[in-house]
């Protein structure tokens, strides 16, 4: 299984500022993937982000708020924008295994916008 | 759409005996992998066992056995022996085939009690 970095792991921000998650990867893979898990909550795909491409992201959640970068195999940025109190919630990365089918995650970023 | 439902929002059991946890499914898609993962307190997301809709022998890993009736869409997860570190949230996960979307259902806290 792939080895996955996030940072920060917890950050407490300001309503109106924005934050940009880190998710580093200790091998290069194609599809890399987003989620948000709010407090006490399941996750919720936001986005898929392939290297070279733009970002695909789910219904309900859009680029303006949730811009991603994809620079290389190992490496891409989720920037929560504009936060309000809603956005608190935990954020991981998540990386296609070898298997073709597992899903492996980062220990994610535990967000809280006051 | 696929939804994923369980009906169980907390399990206790004690340690060294055996649990169940619950999981339906609904989907169109014939081919498609069914997943569950731990979720500890450290929030680390982790794979515990993966099923491939086509097989049907049960996958196992060590104590983590499945029972997957397709017919029915049901995919439980039993956990032998039970061990103070098997403590966390679980969450049955399902993903069609060529999609790398993950859909979660709302998780089953465990709690094991010496």
């Amino acid at each position: 299984s792939a080895v996955i970095s996030q940072k920060p792991s917890r950050d407490i921000c300001q309503r109106g500022t924005s934050l940009t998650i880190q998710c580093q990867v200790d091998s290069q893979v194609t599809m890399m993937f987003w989620y948000r898990q709010q407090p006490g909550q399941s996750l919720t795909l936001i986005a898929t982000a392939n290297q070279g491409s733009e970002a695909t992201y789910e219904s309900g959640f859009v680029i303006d708020k949730f811009p991603i970068s994809r620079p290389n195999l190992t490496f891409s940025t989720l920037t929560v924008s504009n936060m309000s109190p809603e956005d608190s919630s935990i954020y991981l990365c998540s990386v296609v295994g070898t298997g073709y089918s597992e899903q492996y995650f980062g220990p994610g970023t535990r967000l809280t916008v006051t | 759409a696929q939804t994923v439902t369980q009906s169980q929002p907390e399990m206790s059991v004690q340690e060294a005996e055996t649990v169940t946890l619950s999981c339906t499914y609904d989907t169109s898609e014939s081919n498609y992998y069914l997943f569950w993962y731990k979720q500890p307190p450290s929030r680390q997301m982790i794979l515990v066992i993966r099923q491939e809709a086509y097989k049907q022998q049960n996958a196992t890993e060590n104590r983590f056995s499945v029972n997957f009736q397709k017919a029915a869409k049901s995919f439980s997860l039993k956990i032998s022996d039970s061990q103070l570190g098997d403590t966390a949230m679980y969450f049955c996960a399902f993903m069609a085939y060529n999609t790398d979307k993950l859909i979660f259902g709302t998780g089953t806290r465990l709690q094991v009690f010496p």
